[in-house]
C-alpha cells in the first residue's frame, strides 16, 4: 500500500500538555502535509515540509521531516482542548496526495 | 477569496438513483482531486483532475463513477446506481499552480444511501 502509516491511532492527554504524532511513508516524496479533521468536517492544512527541510515551526506546532527514515513527526506543545481533532499527515507521491490513517487526538480540559 | 465550495453538503439518494457531487475550487487553482473517507478512516484518493483533463484515476472504481472537470463550471463527481457501500464523505481538493503545493479542501458532501 502506498498510504501512510500513522501513530498512534488514538491519543488522549490533559490540557498545557504536548502531544507528538508520527507518521511514516514508503515513497520518494516532494513534500509532507499535515492537516487537522474535526468530527464531521473538512480538512484544514496546517503546514506543509518540503523534501529538503528538516524542520518547521508554526505557532504551537513543530513539524520535523527525515527522509532518510521516511518518517515525520508533529508535535503540538501546549495542547488545548480546542485541539481536539483527528490529524493526518498527506505526502506528494506522484500525481495524488496520499493520506495515512490518522491520529485521533482528545484534549481533556 | 472563497475557499473550496463543495454542494451539497448532505445527499440522500435511494439504491439505484443517481448521486452528482459538486466542487469549485479555490479562485486561481487549476488541480482538482478528489478523495473518500469512510466513518473513522483516513481519506482514499479516487481522482486528479485538472480543467478538461483527467489526469490520474487510479483510486476511482471503473463502474459506476466518474469525473469531469470542464472548462467552465464546477468539477463534478458523479455516481451511477448507487450502492449501500458509496455512503461516505467525498471531499474535493484544490490545489494551484503545480501538484506539489498545499491542497485546500473542502467541507465534503456526506452521501447515504438508503
Amino acid at each position: 500500500s502506498q498510504q501512510g502509516e500513522e501513530d498512534p491511532q488514538a491519543l488522549s492527554i490533559q490540557e498545557g500538555e504536548n502531544a507528538t504524532m508520527n507518521c511514516s511513508y514508503k515513497t520518494s516524496i516532494n513534500n509532507l502535509q499535515w492537516y487537522r479533521q474535526n468530527s464531521g468536517r473538512g480538512l484544514v492544512h496546517l503546514i506543509l515540509i518540503r523534501s529538503n527541510e528538516r524542520e518547521k515551526h508554526s505557532g504551537r506546532l513543530r513539524v520535523t521531516l527525515d527522509t532518510s527514515k521516511k518518517s515525520s513527526s508533529l508535535l503540538i506543545t501546549a495542547s488545548r482542548a480546542a485541539d481536539t481533532a483527528s490529524y493526518f499527515c498527506a505526502f506528494n507521491a506522484g500525481n495524488m496526495l496520499t493520506f495515512g490513517g490518522g491520529t485521533r487526538l482528545m484534549v481533556k480540559p | 477569496n472563497a475557499g473550496v465550495m463543495q454542494n451539497p453538503r448532505h445527499l440522500v439518494r435511494r439504491r439505484g438513483q443517481e448521486a452528482r457531487l459538486r466542487c469549485s475550487p479555490m479562485k486561481g487553482h487549476s488541480h482538482v482531486y478528489w478523495y473518500r473517507q469512510l466513518p473513522e478512516e483516513g481519506l482514499k484518493f479516487m481522482v486528479y483532475l485538472q480543467k478538461e483533463n483527467i489526469i490520474d484515476e487510479s483510486g476511482m472504481p471503473k463502474e459506476r463513477f466518474s469525473a469531469e472537470f470542464p472548462k467552465e463550471g464546477p468539477s463534478i463527481l458523479r455516481i451511477q446506481q448507487v450502492v449501500r457501500g458509496d455512503s461516505a464523505a467525498y471531499f474535493c481538493a484544490s490545489s494551484g499552480l503545480t501538484a506539489n503545493t498545499e491542497a485546500f479542501f473542502g467541507q465534503g458532501t456526506r452521501l447515504t444511501v438508503v
